[in-house]
């Protein structure tokens, strides 16, 4: 893995759902790894900052998990709510500067 | 406390005119970048500025961009000659530190259309 790649691109759930999504990024010059929120017409606003092999981090009913040795973490929302409806924004930083992927849009029906 | 702000937040400008974009970063905050999302597409990286100096400016699109940050404080980001492709939105963040742990804020954008 070159790039920071996140999958899948949209994705369209129904409240109360739990739901997941993937960042690969590349494991050789590893710093951290951030996972943003991003609401259209707003600035993106930082979620977690995954440094450590293994990191599990949660804020509320959002959680991510990090394996640096295979490059890739996973975002979870447990019982989606609409409000949780945005693009998910995962940037890799290898110290020198920090790279997005496309990012994961998230729509939650009511 | 301040967040990122920036400089205007919208332009619309004739292709082949000038812009100079702003971002003031928050005091203290070493680390600023560029980014810009274009047609709604990934944001895509453009420069990095550890205080006044330029740490990686891989990501400028060509010689028509050029970035400034004097003194290390505000950063500008000029386009001339502007052209239609460089329609978008451009972001600014800036961080603490050095190491790649620390927390980047996000400023409004500045959605720049050229017209």
């Amino acid at each position: 893995i070159l790039n920071v790649e996140q999958s899948p691109q949209s994705l369209h759930v129904q409240e109360g759902d739990s739901t997941n999504f993937t960042c690969s990024f590349p494991s050789s010059n590893f710093y951290a790894l951030h996972w943003y929120r991003w609401e259209t017409a707003k600035s993106p606003e930082a979620l977690f900052v995954m440094t450590l092999n293994g990191d599990e981090k949660k804020k509320g009913r959002i959680s991510a998990t990090l394996n640096t040795k295979e490059g890739y973490s996973y975002l979870y929302i447990k019982g989606s709510q609409p409000e949780d409806s945005a693009t998910y924004l995962c940037a890799h930083n290898n110290n020198n500067d920090m790279r997005f992927g496309a990012g994961t849009r998230l729509t939650v029906k009511p | 406390e301040a967040g990122v702000t920036q400089f205007p937040s919208h332009s619309v400008i004739e292709k082949g005119q000038t812009v100079t974009l702003r971002c003031d970063p928050i005091s203290g905050h070493d680390n600023l970048y560029w980014y810009r999302r274009v047609m709604g597409k990934e944001i895509k990286f453009l420069l990095h500025f550890v205080k006044e100096s330029k740490q990686d400016e891989s990501g400028m699109p060509n010689n028509r961009f050029l970035a400034e940050r004097t003194g290390g404080t505000y950063s500008t980001l000029k386009v001339q000659p502007a052209e239609l492709e460089d329609s978008g939105v451009y972001f600014c963040a800036s961080s603490q530190g050095w190491t790649g742990w620390d927390e980047a804020f996000f400023g409004q954008g500045t959605r720049l259309t050229v017209v």
